[in-house]
């Protein structure tokens, strides 16, 4: 199966910061990833789908890049309420995975 | 608009049986494929089962396999998740998630999501 790394697994950051996530593939998924953001007791929201397309109602400051192996998700400046978890997810192949989580918390 | 609600988790002993269920509503569920994903106590998140949009397909993650079927009822707008020989380690909180129906057709990303049910599984 595919095994997907985020790094780092805390972040530490002020509002108004950038944030840059990363997710790395142990192999190739193309553009199959996509980013979840949540907060604790909600169930995870899409993000970011096929590496770089923002889902419905995402505000601009989310963004996504990367292919083969190497994805970012980038906040590019962080408003209180985006403190929370990001995972994220590959569907290249079966079974679909998700990465273990980035913990973003207010520095 | 759309809507996803579990039911039917609960506490059950270990080996014990137990059927989760997902209504939807606010889109028409026969054009989409639905997935189940689990989230353990604090821990992150996994992917469990899928039904494609009528039924004739599923695919499930090996530590389930044999042991959970899914399976859904166009007409009824409903997911299920029948799970056996429950064991510890599928103590979770279920959801159950929508397919993005992208512009080339239906992709594994999850746009929408229940707000999920609790199995505990402990004698």
């Amino acid at each position: 199966e595919i095994v997907l790394t985020q790094s780092p697994a805390t972040l530490s950051l002020s509002p108004g910061e950038r944030a840059t996530l990363s997710c790395r593939a142990s192999q190739s998924v193309n553009s199959y990833l996509a980013w979840y953001q949540q907060k604790p007791g909600q169930a995870p929201r899409l993000l970011i789908y096929d590496a770089s397309n923002r889902a419905t109602g995402i505000p601009a400051r989310f963004s996504g890049s990367g292919s083969g192996t190497d994805f970012t998700l980038t906040i590019s400046s962080l408003e209180p309420e985006d403190f929370a978890v990001y995972y994220c997810q590959q569907r290249r192949n079966w079974p679909i995975t998700f990465g273990r989580g980035t913990r973003l918390e207010i520095k | 608009q759309v809507q996803l609600v579990e039911s039917g988790g609960g506490v059950v002993q270990p080996g014990r049986s137990l059927r989760l269920s997902c209504a939807a509503s606010g889109f028409t569920f026969s054009k989409y494929g639905m997935h189940w994903v689990r989230q353990a106590p604090g821990k992150g998140l996994e992917w469990v089962a899928v039904v494609s949009y009528d039924g004739s397909d599923e695919k499930y993650v090996d530590s389930v396999k044999g042991r959970f079927t899914t399976s859904r009822d166009n007409f009824r707008n409903t997911l299920s998740l029948q799970m056996h020989s429950l064991r510890a380690e599928d103590t979770a909180v279920y959801y159950c998630a929508r397919e993005v129906y992208g512009s080339g057709g239906p992709i594994c990303h999850f746009d929408y999501w229940g707000q999920g049910t609790l199995v505990t599984v402990s004698s």
